[in-house]
């Protein structure tokens, strides 16, 4: 089982400052049809997680262009430019190559 | 636009058995690959298993293995987990989600199941 590991766990932010959580995996990330696939989700408090990043660096359907990723291999990054109020919750980064999926601990980004 | 309907709060005693559903509306069950998710309070996320891409079937995380069923029914675009011989520390919010791009999205509202004697 491939081990996803978070760092920091805890993230104080100012407002309009920005952020990084990174993700590191015991194994390579790199699928035999090489993609990486490696997302990253939001989940806000009381919500469902939703998705954010996926296979490294694109950015899904109506997520800010604040949120980038970045990466490779088995290092990975999710950076926010400026983080805003409704930016407050946990991340986690989540590799999808192989069976099973698995999770990071979890980031909680709260503002300063 | 795809969305997941989740059954409602289920409380189960120890040793029972739970069903949590998920009703696809916005497309067709059977191009979805599915997934479950738990998550218990205050705790991260944890993926229970799901359609495997590669190998074409459905795959359980190896902790649920022989107590967790996931069935799919296209006729109607029902997902459904079944965990047996629960246990108190089984409470927790499931989800159901599907695949974009191997990420999971869109995701269920969560269905919380509650075991207490």
């Amino acid at each position: 089982e491939i081990v996803m590991t978070q760092t920091p766990l805890t993230s104080p932010v100012t407002l309009g400052q920005p952020a990084s959580i990174s993700c590191r995996s015991s194994q390579s990330l790199v699928h035999s049809d090489g993609n990486t696939y490696l997302s990253w989700l939001q989940q806000r408090p009381g919500q469902p997680p939703r998705l954010l990043i996926y296979k490294i660096s694109n950015r899904f359907s109506g997520v800010p262009d604040r949120f980038s990723g970045s990466g490779a291999v088995t290092d990975f990054t999710l950076k926010i430019s400026r983080v805003e109020a409704e930016d407050v919750g946990v991340y986690y980064c989540l590799q999808a190559t192989q069976v099973p999926h698995t999770f990071g601990q979890g980031t909680k980004l709260e503002i300063k | 636009q795809v969305q997941l309907i989740q059954s409602g709060a289920e409380v189960k005693k120890p040793g029972a058995s739970v069903k949590v559903s998920c009703t696809i509306s916005g497309y067709t069950l059977s191009k979805l690959p599915m997934h479950w998710v738990r998550q218990a309070p205050g705790k991260g996320l944890e993926w229970m298993g799901g359609f495997d891409l590669d190998g074409g079937e459905t795959v359980y995380a190896q902790k649920f293995q022989g107590r967790v069923t996931m069935i799919e029914d296209i006729y109607t675009d029902i997902a459904y987990m079944e965990l047996s011989s629960l246990r108190s520390d089984d409470t927790a919010v499931y989800y159901c989600a599907t695949v974009f791009s191997r990420g999971l999205d869109p995701w269920g509202q969560g269905t919380l199941v509650t075991v207490s004697s």
